[in-house]
């Protein structure tokens, strides 16, 4: 078992691109899980998916954020029109449903710099 | 709202030492609390985690307390290692939210 892998581990782009994450949780898990984290704050849950259907999404998930998981293994995630609020550590994390005591395993994140 | 709070943005303490990390919650309908550990650059690592029916959990060097009717948890490290220098988080969820709700953490350095 390799933990939950995410790609790009950074990525700069410019105000107004669109940018694409990928994360693929651990292989029995189905439950995954992004995440943002700014400096000097703990990291804010953005929307997590159960298989392949998106059950929950934060306020902070913008129009111009997407997610899908579309065949309930790996997940995207894309920020369309990038603004240089978007600059942060964008975090993927994956759990077990149905574990008695249901724990998120982290990803080593995506560094994103919106110049 | 910040709903979980570690009121002590760093702490440094002694090899060898105990170190503990506190954290305070404001939501009741937290049922189930973790600790991470961040290294720079690196996504959170699970360390430890307690349900909220019981009030302690071990793990090797590792304790978390739980005081439920203060509101109030903390982590207990001991024997302290140079490794353990890290920032911790505090993560709490409620039932039927699946989402973990994290404090600003704390930067722990440990002096050799």
């Amino acid at each position: 078992d390799t933990g939950v892998s995410q790609d790009p581990r950074h990525k700069i782009t410019k105000r107004g691109q669109n940018v694409t994450f990928r994360c693929d949780p651990i292989s029995e898990h189905n439950r995954l899980y992004w995440y943002r984290q700014t400096l000097g704050q703990g990291p804010e849950f953005l929307t997590y998916f159960q298989n392949e259907a998106q059950l929950e999404k934060s306020r902070l998930l913008s129009d111009r954020f997407s997610a899908e998981r579309p065949k309930g293994s790996f997940s995207t995630l894309e920020i369309q029109r990038t603004e240089q609020g978007d600059s942060a550590m964008y975090l993927c994390a994956s759990s077990k449903f149905g574990t008695v005591q249901e724990t998120q395993y982290f990803g080593p994140g995506t560094r994103l710099l919106v110049l | 709202d910040q709903q979980v709070k570690q009121n002590s943005p760093s702490l440094s303490v002694q090899e060898g030492r105990i170190s503990i990390l506190n954290c305070d919650y404001t939501n009741s309908m937290f049922d189930y609390f973790l600790w991470y550990k961040k290294y720079p650059a690196e996504g959170p690592t699970f360390l430890i985690s307690i349900s909220s029916i019981k009030d302690k959990n071990e793990d090797g060097r590792f304790t978390v307390f739980l005081n439920k009717s203060a509101k109030h948890l903390s982590l207990h490290i001991v024997p302290s290692q140079p490794g353990d220098s890290a920032v911790y988080f505090c993560a709490a969820s409620a039932p039927g939210n699946e989402k973990l709700t994290f404090g600003t953490g704390t930067r722990l350095t440990i002096i050799p």
